[in-house]
């Protein structure tokens, strides 16, 4: 069956834009998260949405993140105001169902570069 | 701060023999643990989940998971050159919380 897709494949943006990336899970999974991966800090975990809620955004870096979930499937993550720092793979995944012990399947990555 | 380490490497192996990755987690409380792995430009793509104490097989591949001494290893035996990639230990501490913590990874060579 289909992975998880993300849109796009790569980014160039300039300082300041605001960026919007898109994250569609595996089919009949509920729960679905967002990581980002940059040279030298290894995969940091931003946010997570089970439906549509978001119980956990500890990991959204400032206020200019944000994202939303709708019809319990596709995810976008928007980055206002975007700055160098912010250049990095943002990788979203899905799971089967909520809890501690379901594996979670990783999408191809949006690649963002901030010029 | 829930912490996992991996030691960066590289590992060198040659082909055929059996490399060995190693893992250390800091939450006592974590509840399952993943190995995936990682092609230069790709995603990570999952290779073994282990829950319980002991060895878990699959193929190739052995996880093995000891959570008093809070580590967890993976074994690839007749290593193969497709095997050279980056291999990134998570750890899901569980507890209301679903988030995987990574390693930074280990780079894993194997010689032909």
């Amino acid at each position: 069956g289909a992975g998880v897709s993300q849109s796009p494949s790569n980014k160039v943006t300039e300082k300041g834009k605001d960026v919007e990336l898109r994250c569609d899970p595996i089919s009949g999974h509920t729960a679905l998260y967002w990581y980002r991966q940059s040279l030298g800090q290894g995969l940091e975990f931003l946010i997570y949405f089970q439906g549509n809620s978001a119980p956990d955004k500890s990991g959204l870096p400032s206020d200019r993140f944000s994202a939303e979930r709708t019809g319990g499937s596709v995810s976008t993550l928007t980055i206002q105001r975007t700055q160098q720092e912010d250049s990095a793979v943002y990788l979203c995944a899905s799971s089967l169902e909520r809890n501690s012990y379901n594996e979670q399947f990783f999408g191809p990555g949006t690649r963002l570069t901030v010029l | 701060q829930k912490e996992v380490e991996q030691n960066s490497g590289p590992l060198s192996v040659p082909e055929g023999a059996i490399a060995s990755l190693n893992c250390t987690y800091s939450d006592r409380g974590s509840q399952s643990f993943f190995w995936y792995r990682q092609y230069s430009g790709k995603s990570p793509e999952l290779i073994m989940s282990i829950y319980s104490n002991g060895d878990k097989e699959d193929g190739r591949f052995t996880a093995q998971l000891n959570k008093a001494s809070q580590y967890v290893s993976l074994l690839i035996r007749d290593s193969q050159p497709s095997d050279s990639a980056t291999y990134l230990c998570a750890v899901n501490s569980g507890a209301g919380s679903y988030q995987l913590t990574f390693g930074k990874g280990t780079k894993l060579s194997v010689i032909p």
